[in-house]
């Protein structure tokens, strides 16, 4: 079934560590992007990609950084993870093309940085 | 850029009752409105959204209607029940890439 997976779930981590957030889509979309979201607060764009190697930086600034080597792999890093990265990190993905659709969001990633 | 407001941030309801949750934009050329809902602990899924050149739109018990005037959309919900808990996110799209989020309304339903 088509989808989108994010890896880990949850992850625990020390200040300083850098970490690798993972998102794959099996639905066959080209648009696809990064969100953060304190639980059942407001969604912030952190990044965006259009399609292969295209990656763009959304409205909230962030210490991460994203590739786009593969349509369906999407990943985030962090290279040096602080307290104030903590939060839930939602990846999703949208169709090509002109008309605009719906976004499709991943299960999230809960991140703690001790 | 685009500026959305979404109004109230919490809305308690008897169950049966009816939801109204409004948002405004700035973006005169906005043109597609989808609104999401986000379960406790789960991710946001869309429930419905209007294009522009449409005033409303109606699918069972949730209806969205625009008014490109005044530019506010409001999500009605109707005949509430308790599953429809949840926090509610309308959004904003120009035809750039860039959806915009309001703040989100915490629909509460007591049975």
């Amino acid at each position: 079934e088509a989808d989108i997976y994010q890896t880990p779930r949850y992850l625990v981590i020390g200040t300083g560590k850098k970490i690798t957030l993972e998102c794959s889509q099996t639905m066959g979309h080209d648009k696809m992007y990064w969100y953060q979201q304190d639980p059942g607060m407001e969604l912030h764009l952190i990044h965006y990609s259009y399609g292969v190697n295209s990656t763009e930086k959304g409205d909230l600034s962030s210490e991460s950084t994203v590739s786009r080597i593969r349509t369906e792999h999407f990943p985030l890093t962090l290279e040096s993870a602080r307290p104030s990265h903590t939060s839930q990190y939602l990846c999703a993905s949208s169709e090509s093309g002109l008309v605009l659709n719906e976004q499709f969001f991943g299960p999230g990633t809960r991140l703690t940085v001790l | 850029g685009e500026n959305v407001e979404q109004h109230p941030s919490t809305l308690s309801v008897q169950e049966g009752d009816s939801a109204v949750i409004k948002c405004t934009y700035s973006d005169s050329a906005s043109n597609y409105f989808p609104w999401y809902k986000q379960e406790l602990g789960k991710r946001p899924q869309l429930i419905i959204d209007i294009r522009s050149n449409v005033g409303e739109k109606k699918d069972q018990r949730i209806a969205v209607t625009l008014n490109k005037t005044a530019k506010h959309f409001s999500l009605h919900i109707t005949e509430t029940q308790p599953e429809d808990s949840a926090v509610y996110f309308c959004a904003v799209n120009t035809g750039g890439f860039k959806t915009i989020f309001g703040a989100g309304t915490r629909l509460f339903v007591k049975a």
